[in-house]
């Protein structure tokens, strides 16, 4: 059956331009994450879904990120007015339920320039 | 210092050779996974694991809860084998709201012909 998908895969924002990056979730999934990984570093905790509830967002670096999933299935990270420390792959995983398994997405590379 | 953290960070083997990949943590988890992640790729699921030791194909994987240690081995080491090896805890309580995983930095393994 068909994986994660992430989109784009790759996107080039101008500083203080506002981005959205989409993530589709296996279907069935009801847990779904969202992961930042900066160039030669492991991945970090954003925020996570369990059906439509944000029951985590502890990882959200500041107010200029956002993160929605509302019918409980796909889900997009919003991002705005960006800056360059935001350049980084962003990694979307989902599983059956939170205490399973993370499919990872082939992430959405971002480079703020 | 890190709440995961992993040894060695590189490591370069021949072909052929055994393998071991060190994880230790300091938090209280519910699980503990092994990931591969090869250049420019997506992170692909190893292991899941919270007791004991698990075993797929030419790969093992043991943790000791007691010590907050596992290991990650690779018996008779192939080039294809070259990825980055993550190992990632996760944090959630059984049935709690949260099981957002925490990364090690990653171990890259380059296996020479």
């Amino acid at each position: 059956g068909a994986g994660v998908s992430q989109s784009p895969r790759y996107k080039v924002a101008k500083r203080g331009q506002d981005v959205a990056l989409r993530c589709d979730p296996i279907s069935g999934h009801v847990s779904l994450f969202w992961y930042q990984q900066a160039l030669g570093q492991g991945p970090e905790f954003l925020t996570y879904f369990q059906n439509e509830a944000q029951l985590d967002k502890s990882g959200l670096p500041s107010d200029r990120f956002f993160a929605e999933r509302p019918e409980g299935s796909v889900s997009t990270l919003k991002i705005q007015r960006t800056q360059q420390e935001d350049s980084a792959v962003y990694l979307c995983a989902s599983s059956k339920t939170g205490r399973e398994t993370q499919y990872f997405g082939p992430g959405t590379r971002l480079l703020v320039l | 210092k890190n709440e995961v953290e992993q040894s060695p960070q590189n490591l370069t083997a021949q072909e052929g050779e055994f393998i071991t990949i060190n994880c230790s943590y300091s938090v209280g988890i519910s699980a503990l996974h092994w990931l591969q992640q090869h250049p420019g790729g997506g992170i692909v699921s190893l292991f899941m694991l919270s007791s004991g030791k698990k075993k797929h194909g030419r790969l093992i994987a043991t943790i000791n809860i007691q010590e907050k240690h596992s290991s990650l081995h690779i018996t008779a080491s192939h080039p294809r084998d070259s990825a980055v090896y993550i190992c990632a805890v996760c944090s959630g309580h059984y049935g709690g709201a949260t099981n957002k995983l925490i990364f090690g930095t990653g171990t890259l393994l380059a296996v020479q012909p």
